[in-house]
């Protein structure tokens, strides 16, 4: 069956320090990968997906980057973390694009919730 | 504005109760709708998916049903248990997918 690790669970940064947050599927090959933000009280935000190892799409101008080093592996990265990067982060692993009309659902991490100090 | 939105915000009721959570979209053209049920601090898990053809489909003691031409869907659910405290997210797929801000539901004993 398929699994979905996402690390750290909890993690609390000042503000200016980097961040590296990674997330890793077993038990499929070649998944579509996803990183969301959730805040309290609104939907969760697309910020990064991924069709592919090095394919990266970035939804929206921010703060961070995410990488696809291996085709089960996702990473996503800050140099320098700001106060409004705070939040809950959730991987999600698909079999299908984002990008086509598809049945496949998301299937989660256990997210991690990052403080900026 | 989000083209998904969830009402009510929140939820409390008595174990054993029945309850409904409404889903309005605006998101065109549609290809599907899917509930997801997100325990607190895990990741949402999804509960069913509806397509356009599609009015009812029960998962257990969920149920949920769509109106396509109302773009409307709810989910309800049935003798509700504790396990059932959560947040219940709507999610509407068509070029991308647009996720509802969810529905804070809490049973009390």
């Amino acid at each position: 069956s398929q699994t979905i690790h996402q690390w750290p669970a909890t993690l609390v940064q000042p503000v200016g320090s980097p961040l590296s947050l990674e997330c890793t599927v077993e038990g499929t090959s070649n998944p579509n990968l996803y990183w969301y933000r959730q805040a309290a009280g609104r939907g969760l935000q697309l910020l990064f997906y991924s069709v592919g190892i090095g394919q990266i799409s970035s939804e929206v101008p921010q703060n961070l980057s995410a990488s696809r080093p291996q085709d089960r592996q996702f990473i996503l990265s800050s140099k320098k973390l700001l106060l409004s990067d705070s939040g809950f982060y959730l991987c999600a692993w698909s079999v299908l694009s984002i990008k086509s009309s598809y049945n496949s659902p998301l299937h989660f991490g256990n997210g991690t919730r990052l403080t900026v100090t | 504005k989000n083209q998904v939105e969830q009402s009510p915000q929140s939820l409390i009721i008595l174990e054993g109760k029945n309850c409904t959570l409404q889903c309005n979209y605006t998101v065109s053209p549609f290809s599907n709708l899917r509930w997801y049920k997100q325990d607190t601090g895990r990741g949402p898990v999804s509960l069913t998916i509806m397509t356009f053809s599609e009015n009812t489909k029960s998962n257990g003691r969920y149920t949920a049903t769509l109106d396509a031409d109302t773009k409307q869907s709810s989910l309800h659910i049935t003798a509700s248990q504790l396990s059932d405290s959560a947040s219940y997210i709507c999610v509407v797929s068509a070029n991308d997918m647009r996720f509802g801000a969810g529905t804070r539901l809490t049973v009390k004993p």
